[in-house]
């Protein structure tokens, strides 16, 4: 079985530019989610969606960041403007089903993003 | 707010060394539990998981956990550990009945030499 598809792999930008993320889950998850990897510190939920819908973007900084999921497949996360201290690594991860909370999450290889 | 604690940031082990991550969560609800798994250059995967039934959990390759209610510890063991296993491991919590939300903590660098 195919896993999470992630691209671009690396990015460098400079501050105040833009930059977006593509994640493409497994066929068949009704749920996504983008995490935020800074380095030394655990990854941290930004987004999660159930099929095109939002479950939980607590942690999102709307003023920069947003996320769309079209048809409820592949997810675009975009960040307008980008600061310093968004270098990190975005994963993105999909379930089956993520109700009760004990579903596995599949992860892609990331994007590291770097903020010169 | 609900946090994951490891720690150890970083272990240096000999092959056939035994193992003992720490992971300890604040919560006073019922969570699910996870132990996930970063090999050098390779996606973050599960190696195990606990929800219910018994405290002692069986992961991949050899490792397990065991689920300490009182103390709310999750700690990882191997008894004997291969430099294979070479990796950043992250222990993580879910709320049981939530939506899969991972609060994960800040990861053990584990370097085990031949």
């Amino acid at each position: 079985e195919a896993g999470v598809a992630q691209s671009p792999r690396y990015k460098i930008i400079e501050k105040r530019q833009s930059v977006a993320f593509w994640c493409n889950p497994i066929s068949g998850h009704a749920t996504l989610y983008w995490y935020q990897q800074i380095l030394g510190q655990g990854p941290k939920l930004l987004i999660q969606f159930q099929n095109n819908g939002v479950v939980d973007d607590s942690q999102l900084p709307k003023d920069r960041f947003s996320a769309e999921r079209l048809k409820g497949v592949d997810s675009t996360l975009k960040i307008q403007p980008a600061k310093l201290e968004d270098s990190a690594v975005y994963l993105c991860a999909s379930s089956l089903d993520p109700r009760g909370g004990t579903d596995t999450q599949y992860f892609g290889p990331g994007t590291r993003l770097t903020v010169l | 707010a609900q946090s994951v604690s490891q720690h150890n940031h970083h272990v240096i082990l000999s092959e056939a060394a035994s193992l003992e991550l720490g992971c300890n969560y604040s919560y006073g609800g019922t969570v699910n539990l996870f132990w996930y798994v970063q090999y050098p250059g390779q996606h973050l995967q599960l190696l195990l998981k606990y929800f219910s039934g018994d405290p002692l959990v069986k992961g991949i390759k050899g490792f397990e956990a065991e689920f300490i209610k009182s103390k709310f510890s999750f700690n990882l063991r191997k008894p004997s550990v291969q430099w294979s296993d070479t990796a950043e491991y992250f222990c993580a919590v879910t709320l049981s009945g939530g939506y899969n939300k991972l609060i994960f903590g800040a990861g053990t660098r584990l370097a085990v030499h031949p």
